[in-house]
């Protein structure tokens, strides 16, 4: 299947600071990417949409100017938290799908912890 | 938007006994329904998918059917055994360019040996 990498898999900030988080699509190009937020023993919350080239859509209640996404190219995509306080840290999560398919590719995931 | 249900949220079996995890969806859009299992800290895994055109699929102790009329979908695991506990998380997906796909609940199994 399709490997994705996300880095870094763990990270504490302090309250205030700013977190990037880098996905990557390792063996295929992707159309769409998907970041997702889950709060523990919860679901994934999708956060935001997009295809690459153009801008994410967010999903309702998710701050764009708080979790800014790149979709840099078909292979990387990146979220920074800005701003990130105690009530971010979570388990944030990438994905990636081809067009023409259904089939989403996940990242590992990072775990985020804000002080 | 679609809107996914799982039951139940909780659900543990003796090691051998079946499992079933139950889920309906909203959107009669939807077409594509993956099932995930996700250990603890780790991504979500897809076990099984089924598409809207197919009423049943079956891959070794696991299975899926789906009810399109009803909007319901489960999933069944035979012969369960402890490396099957986990978190399952149902989803549906409704077609078109960005593919989204909105997650159940989940459901925390857990397999008694």
């Amino acid at each position: 299947g399709a490997v994705v990498s996300q880095h870094p898999s763990r990270v504490i900030c302090k309250s205030g600071t700013s977190v990037k988080i880098e996905c990557r699509s390792l063996d295929f190009q992707a159309t769409t990417m998907f970041w997702y937020r889950q709060f523990p023993k919860q679901s994934l919350m999708l956060m935001a949409t997009s295809n690459e080239g153009s801008k994410a859509t967010y999903e309702q209640g998710v701050e764009k100017d708080k979790f800014l996404i790149n979709h840099a190219s078909l292979t990387l995509s990146t979220l920074t938290v800005t701003s990130a306080h105690p009530e971010d840290s979570s388990f944030y999560i990438c994905s990636f799908g081809l067009a023409g398919g259904n089939e989403q590719f996940f990242g590992p995931g990072t775990r985020l912890t804000v002080l | 938007g679609e809107n996914v249900e799982q039951h139940p949220s909780t659900l543990s079996v003796q090691e051998g006994d079946s499992a079933v995890i139950k889920c309906t969806y909203s959107d009669s859009a939807s077409n594509y329904f993956p099932w995930y299992k996700q250990e603890l800290g780790k991504r979500p895994q897809l076990i099984i998918d089924i598409r809207s055109n197919v009423g049943e699929k079956k891959d070794q102790r696991i299975a899926v059917t789906l009810n399109k009329t009803a909007k319901h979908f489960s999933l069944h695991i035979t012969e369960t055994q402890p490396e099957d506990s986990a978190v399952y998380f149902c989803a549906a997906s409704i077609p078109g360019g960005y593919q989204k796909v909105t997650f159940g609940t989940g459901t925390k199994l857990q397999v008694i040996p």
